[in-house]
């Protein structure tokens, strides 16, 4: 099986503008979630979508906003830029998002606010 | 809140030596606890995980060891390798919060050859 794939890779942007970021799970994997990766804060959880709803969110303004599709495929949008978005974006799926499942990740879109 | 405390945040260890990164949570709901690779330019892969009904789990040359009394668990490399030069991060995740994870801050690996 493919594994998690996302695009685009990179990514410059400017502040105040805004940006959306595609994730394409494994297939038949059904949950999507997204962090955000940064030398200063880590690893943080985002948001996770099953069945084209939003399940779980984390501690992020509602400038960073996300959806999934009927074929499970992931979006997220992250409006008026700051300079601190700059960071790795990754998504990870799982097939159902109940239980103990492992998640698995994709490569991550480098987000570059200048 | 840092519900996870990863340490320590790096390490240098000879080529065929034993590499050990520890992590401590706070919350005792936690109930599944994964380790993560991570290589430069990539995405972290998983690489081994625990339930707290168990004290030790081993897979190739990587053991996890879970304390549940003391809330700590840890990752022991075993004749560590070049190519096992990457960060590491332990991890930790609750039914109840919808299993998201929760990681700690990371430990970069550097085995010298």
């Amino acid at each position: 099986k493919a594994g998690v794939t996302q695009t685009p890779r990179y990514l410059i942007k400017t502040r105040g503008q805004q940006v959306t970021l595609s994730c394409s799970p494994i297939s038949g994997h059904r949950s999507v979630s997204w962090y955000q990766q940064t030398p200063g804060q880590g690893l943080q959880f985002l948001f996770e979508y099953f069945s084209e709803t939003q399940r779980n969110k984390g501690n992020f303004p509602g400038r960073f906003s996300g959806r999934q599709f009927s074929n499970s495929r992931s979006e997220m949008n992250v409006s008026t830029l700051e300079l601190g978005d700059s960071a790795l974006y990754l998504c990870a799926s799982r097939e159902t998002g109940g239980g103990v499942e492992e998640q698995y990740f994709g490569p991550g879109t480098r987000l570059t606010v200048t | 809140q840092q519900q996870v405390k990863q340490s320590p945040q790096s390490l240098i260890v000879q080529k065929g030596g034993i590499s050990i990164i520890n992590c401590a949570y706070e919350n005792t709901a936690f109930d599944y606890f994964p380790w993560y690779q991570q290589f430069p330019g990539k995405g972290p892969a998983l690489l081994i995980a625990i339930r707290p009904d168990v004290s030790e789990k081993k897979e190739g040359r990587f053991t996890i060891s879970f304390n549940k009394s003391a809330k700590q668990f840890s990752l022991h490399i075993m004749d560590s390798q070049p190519g096992d030069s990457a960060t590491y991060f332990c991890a930790a995740s609750m039914a109840a919060a919808g299993n998201k994870l929760t990681f700690g801050g990371g430990t970069r690996v550097l085995v010298k050859p």
